[in-house]
Formats: structure tokens, C-alpha cells, sequence
């Protein structure tokens, strides 16, 4: 069982450089997000996807974006890498997108990034 | 502002000996709280769901608490084992437009021999 599956695992970028965070589920799940996790902080929410084809920001959007084509994959980008989004990413994926439905979200096992 | 404190931050306890993690939450409207465990180098993955009108919920040798009137939950651990070492974060859910998950800072648990 699959789950959600996260590419790459590890990256290493340099200042000003861009990539792509790749994120992909088989659950047929509706929702997806994408999260940053630092250390002595919560995760906070980057980005979110209700259903296929829409994106809404977090708490914390600036300096990245995403796409949503498929239903399966939830793409995060960033579009010139800065040292403040050395983290670790996690991408998580759920039936419903709203908080008030007892349902998990199921997480990939995180992107570590470092920006130097 | 909507917040959720864990408490302690970090705990050591010997293998086979019980815990119990603490969870207190400003969340409103509350629509229900998380429990997860997020082992080293590892996603979060949930132990527990709760609502309003759930006092206790196991799962397996976890079992959590929700005090809905003072917004406290726990969450207990039976008999540890060193698979238990892990970080737990409590996840409380809103009825807001959106995602509305507030996240906890976790508690990191290490269990020894």
C-alpha cells in the first residue's frame, strides 16, 4: 500500500535556484496539502487543494505555489529557493477537506530540503 | 487565537512503564481533536479521532482522553516499548471554512532499555 508517496527525499539547493516538490496518493482522495515542518515549531500549512484543479493558501504561502492538475498528484514549487525554506516538507492527503469530518489525513514521509 | 500547548516537551521513561502526554487547546468552534504519532525521519500517522462527545477512544495501548469543558486531552500510553519512542502531536479541528487544523509541538517520547 502506497499511500502518499513524496519525491525527491532529500534535495539539496543552492540560493536562488528553483524546483519542484512532487506529492502523489492513491487513495482517491479529495483533499490534499502540503506542509512545513521546523524544528521546535508545529507543521503549518503551505498549501492546500480541496478537490482537483483548486489551491488555497495557508498559513505560511510566501515563496512557494502549487498545482493541482490531477487528482492524484499536489505539486509544490519554489520558484527562487531562499535559506529561510530549509525544512522539512510533508505532503498529506485526506477524503474531505473539511476539519469537521472525522477523517485522517494520511502524510508522505516528508521532503528534506536545504537551501544554501 | 486559536492555539494548542503540549506539555511536557520531551519525557524519558524506562521500557514497560506507563506515560501520559497532555494536550490543552483554544480552539473554537471545536470540531474534533488528533492524536498523532510521528516517528524519526517518519510522517505523521493518526492514533486517534475524537469529537465533542467522545471521552475516551483507544487503540491498542493508547488510549486518549477529551475533556470538552476544560479543553484538555491526554493521552496515555500502557506498558511502553521502545517502538513507542516517537514524537506525539495533538491535532485540534475546527468547524472554520478551509482546512482549520491547528497543530501541537509534539512531545518527543523516548522509551529505554
Amino acid at each position: 500500500n502506497a499511500g502518499v508517496t513524496q519525491t525527491p527525499k532529500f534535495q539539496v539547493l543552492k540560493t536562488g535556484q528553483s524546483m519542484t516538490l512532487q506529492c502523489a496518493q492513491d487513495m482517491n482522495h479529495n483533499s490534499m496539502y502540503w506542509y512545513r515542518q521546523d524544528p521546535g515549531m508545529g507543521l503549518r500549512l503551505i498549501y492546500y487543494s480541496a478537490s482537483e484543479g483548486t489551491t488555497d493558501k495557508g498559513e505560511v504561502p510566501d515563496g512557494y505555489n502549487v498545482s493541482r492538475l490531477k487528482k492524484q498528484n499536489f505539486l509544490l514549487g519554489l520558484e527562487s529557493a531562499a535559506p529561510s525554506q530549509t525544512s522539512v516538507y510533508f505532503c498529506a492527503s485526506s477524503y474531505s477537506i473539511s476539519g469537521g469530518v472525522n477523517q485522517p489525513q494520511h502524510f508522505g514521509d516528508g521532503t528534506r530540503l536545504s537551501i544554501l | 487565537k486559536n492555539q494548542v500547548e503540549q506539555s511536557p516537551q520531551s519525557l524519558i521513561i524506562l521500557e514497560g512503564k506507563n506515560c501520559t502526554l497532555q494536550c490543552n487547546y483554544t480552539v473554537s468552534p471545536f470540531s474534533n481533536l488528533r492524536w498523532y504519532k510521528q516517528d524519526t525521519g517518519r510522517g505523521p500517522v493518526s492514533l486517534t479521532i475524537m469529537t465533542f462527545s467522545e471521552n475516551t477512544k483507544s487503540n491498542g495501548r493508547y488510549t486518549a482522553t477529551l475533556d470538552a469543558d476544560t479543553k484538555q486531552s491526554s493521552l496515555h500510553i500502557t506498558a511502553s516499548q521502545l517502538s513507542d519512542s516517537a514524537s506525539y502531536i495533538c491535532v485540534v479541528s475546527s468547524y472554520q471554512a478551509g482546512t482549520a487544523l491547528i497543530f501541537g509541538k509534539g512531545t518527543t517520547l523516548s522509551v529505554s532499555s
